[in-house]
């Protein structure tokens, strides 16, 4: 079984469009995060949830909107999708926040905006 | 903001070699974590240290920190092709402030080759 899996894997989509990114971890964690990968492999936090609750939210463009309907399950919805937007976005989970706890990511999800 | 950058950018060396990665970062630290990204995949956790500890070991690998001098190390020994990888340093900033947020370097490409 996948400890943290997204879909879709690979996502082209127009300038404009509205789209979303599914996250579960099966690993009993509390906390959620987003990130995303630059083509330079830079590697930034989006956000973080613990326990269904808003805990970091980095300077990211409103149109990036996190949505947590449950502990196992972190959402991304991207309105009006833009070139620069063009990355790969890792979900990762781990038992807590902060450097104690190792994060578990998940394989990732390539968005291309044409 | 960004805390560790890795050294070198980019490191290629034939098996059986070691490779070493250099990991500075800039405010006091509760734990340094480093993490390996095969090419198209998540990050996985390699080793997590304390700030008050200096060394740690796990099978080839090994880490030390030098808090006063705000770096860290990562020793590959005996390397495998399949370690062939990008390598991040992450430390969160120490306080809660920043939300615990767990801050990624740009990495170090190893390539090792047969």
């Amino acid at each position: 079984d996948t400890a943290v899996s997204q879909t879709p894997k690979y996502l082209v989509t127009q300038m404009g469009n509205d789209k979303s990114i599914k996250c579960e971890q099966n690993l009993g964690h509390d906390t959620m995060y987003w990130y995303k990968q630059d083509s330079k492999k830079f590697l930034k936090i989006m956000f973080s949830y613990n326990n269904k609750e808003l805990i970091i939210n980095e300077t990211v463009p409103n149109r990036f909107s996190p949505k947590s309907p449950d502990k196992a399950h972190l959402n991304l919805h991207i309105n009006s999708l833009e070139l620069g937007d063009s990355a790969v976005y890792f979900c990762a989970s781990s038992p807590g926040t902060g450097s104690n706890y190792e994060q578990y990511f998940g394989p990732g999800t390539r968005l291309t905006v044409t | 903001s960004q805390q560790g950058e890795e050294d070198p950018q980019a490191l290629s060396i034939q098996e059986g070699e070691n490779a070493t990665m250099n990991c500075s970062y800039k405010t006091s630290i509760n734990n340094l974590q480093w993490y390996r990204q095969n090419s198209g995949r998540g990050l996985v956790h390699l080793i997590l240290i304390r700030s008050n500890e200096r060394e740690k070991h796990s099978g080839r690998l090994r880490v030390t920190l030098d808090t006063s001098k705000k770096s860290s190390s990562l020793l590959i020994t005996a390397s495998r092709a399949a370690d062939t990888a990008s390598y991040f340093c992450a430390t969160d900033a120490g306080d809660s402030n920043s939300g615990y947020a767990l801050n990624f370097g740009k990495g170090t490409s190893l390539l090792v080759t047969p």
